[in-house]
């Protein structure tokens, strides 16, 4: 079973800056199947990238993913109140559907 | 619109069982793969199993940590996803969430119900 590993656990920034998230796989992966989802406190998980860079529908474009093989990126180019949550990535390619164990993105 | 919606959780005790229930709307939900995922109290998302539409034989699969002990199903003429757990563990205590999965294999959760909440505790 692939391990999805993110880093950093919590990142501490100011509205307005950039967030930059990592998520690392224990073997390469394609990038077809590499999801990033958002959690707000007392919210199930919503959608916002998947194949790795595409947005999901009604995502704003401050938000934007890349990567291939073993390292994705998901990155917030400013950071709006409401983005202030936790992020997971995951790998959907096949059973188990495995999930990253989430970056706390907190305000400073 | 899409809409998934959990019921049946509730406090339980150590070996018992519960039902969950997703009922869908606003989609294909005949034709689409559907997913349970929990999520401990100030834990992260585990995937728990899904399953898959009845024309691509309706098989479900889980997660290691709860194989044997759960059961997915589907009544796709009442539109609902189920989760039978039974010799519930301490473990179990979660918010449980139904989402889509697309209609193949390789798609993301693209929906999310609002979860339902399961306690185990004597």
């Amino acid at each position: 079973e692939i391990v999805l590993t993110q880093s950093p656990g919590t990142l501490s920034l100011s509205p307005g800056e950039r967030a930059t998230l990592s998520c690392r796989t224990s073997q390469s992966v394609s990038s077809s199947y590499l999801g990033w989802y958002q959690q707000r406190p007392g919210q199930a998980p919503r959608l916002l990238i998947y194949g790795a860079s595409s947005r999901a529908t009604g995502i704003p474009d401050r938000f934007s993913g890349s990567g291939s093989g073993t390292d994705f990126t998901l990155t917030i180019s400013r950071l709006e109140p409401e983005d202030f949550a936790v992020y997971y990535c995951q790998l959907y390619d096949r059973s188990p559907l495995t999930f990253g164990g989430g970056t706390k993105v907190e305000i400073k | 619109e899409v809409q998934l919606v959990e019921s049946g959780g509730g406090l339980v005790k150590p070996g018992g069982s519960l039902r969950l229930s997703c009922a869908a709307s606003g989609f294909g939900f005949p034709n689409a793969w559907m997913n349970w995922v929990r999520q401990a109290p100030g834990k992260g998302l585990e995937w728990v199993g899904r399953i898959k539409d009845q024309t691509d034989s309706g098989a479900a699969d889980y997660a290691a940590p709860v194989k044997g002990r759960f059961s997915i199903s589907r009544d796709d003429s009442r539109r609902t996803l189920y989760l039978q757990i039974n010799s519930l563990k301490t473990e179990d205590t979660a918010v449980y969430y139904c989402a889509t999965g697309g209609y193949v294999n390789g798609w993301p959760l693209d929906h999310w119900g609002q979860g339902t909440l399961v306690t185990v505790s004597s």
